[in-house]
């Protein structure tokens, strides 16, 4: 059982937006601005998307935005293209001896 | 540009050892944390080990501390993941990632291409 709680899968139509939730805990998520987002599409390594909580790295396209509210981190993508179809993790550091934790990974279909 | 190149997986039977190197370039490897997060096959990402700039902290997760050692020789821009006493459960890709700041805190903006460890009888 992972640490962050993410839905197991989400759906959107090409031009639609989805939100993928990630709810931790007050050792996390709830405590510290260190949440970040990646995206791994089939049989590839993780890609960085967003980092602390609603940062965006250079090339990512502004599409993607993050958020956090309480104990809940926020990944969301607006005009959904065929492209962003892929398993997305939360991630964030954690005050307990783990010092980092991932959650379940959501699944990402563009219909 | 940046670039971690992971190697050294393999097929080794349960209580054997195994090292793992990540050869880094593109960016002042002496200067920033150094993360190893697996991948079980069809599973999700778990963070394994850390590694501070200058290899004087380092720390890990429940399921490997006491069995796994991460290192680094700066010397060599090469990060490495000693596992000894390997189980079945330890059956994942390995993947190196660089920590997004100097520090280890904040999540980890370039990955490996990671390397299979298979652990089997």
């Amino acid at each position: 059982q992972s640490a962050l709680t993410q839905p197991p899968s989400v759906s959107g139509s090409p031009g639609q937006s989805v939100t993928i939730s990630c709810t931790g805990t007050s050792s996390d998520v709830g405590s510290y601005n260190r949440v970040s987002w990646y995206q791994q599409p089939p049989g590839t390594a993780p890609k960085l998307m967003i980092y602390e909580v609603s940062n965006r790295p250079s090339g990512v396209p502004d599409r993607f935005s993050g958020s956090k509210s309480g104990n809940t981190a926020s990944l969301n993508i607006s005009g959904l293209q065929a492209e962003d179809e892929a398993e997305y993790y939360c991630g964030s550091y954690t005050s307990t001896n783990t010092l980092w934790v991932f959650g379940g990974g959501t699944k990402l279909t563009v219909l | 540009q940046v670039q971690l190149v992971d190697s050294g997986g393999g097929v080794v039977q349960p209580g054997r050892s195994l090292r793992l190197s990540c050869a880094a370039s593109g960016f002042t490897f002496s200067t920033y944390g150094m993360h190893w997060v697996r991948q079980a096959p069809g599973k999700g990402l778990e963070w394994v080990a850390v590694i501070s700039y200058d290899g004087s902290n380092k720390y890990y997760a429940d399921s490997v501390r006491g069995r796994f050692t991460i290192s680094r020789d700066n010397s060599k821009n090469t990060l490495y993941l000693e596992m000894n006493s390997l189980r079945a459960e330890d059956t994942a890709v390995y993947y190196c990632a660089k920590s997004i700041h100097g520090g280890y805190y904040y999540g980890f903006d370039y990955w490996g291409q990671g390397t299979l460890v298979t652990v089997s009888s």
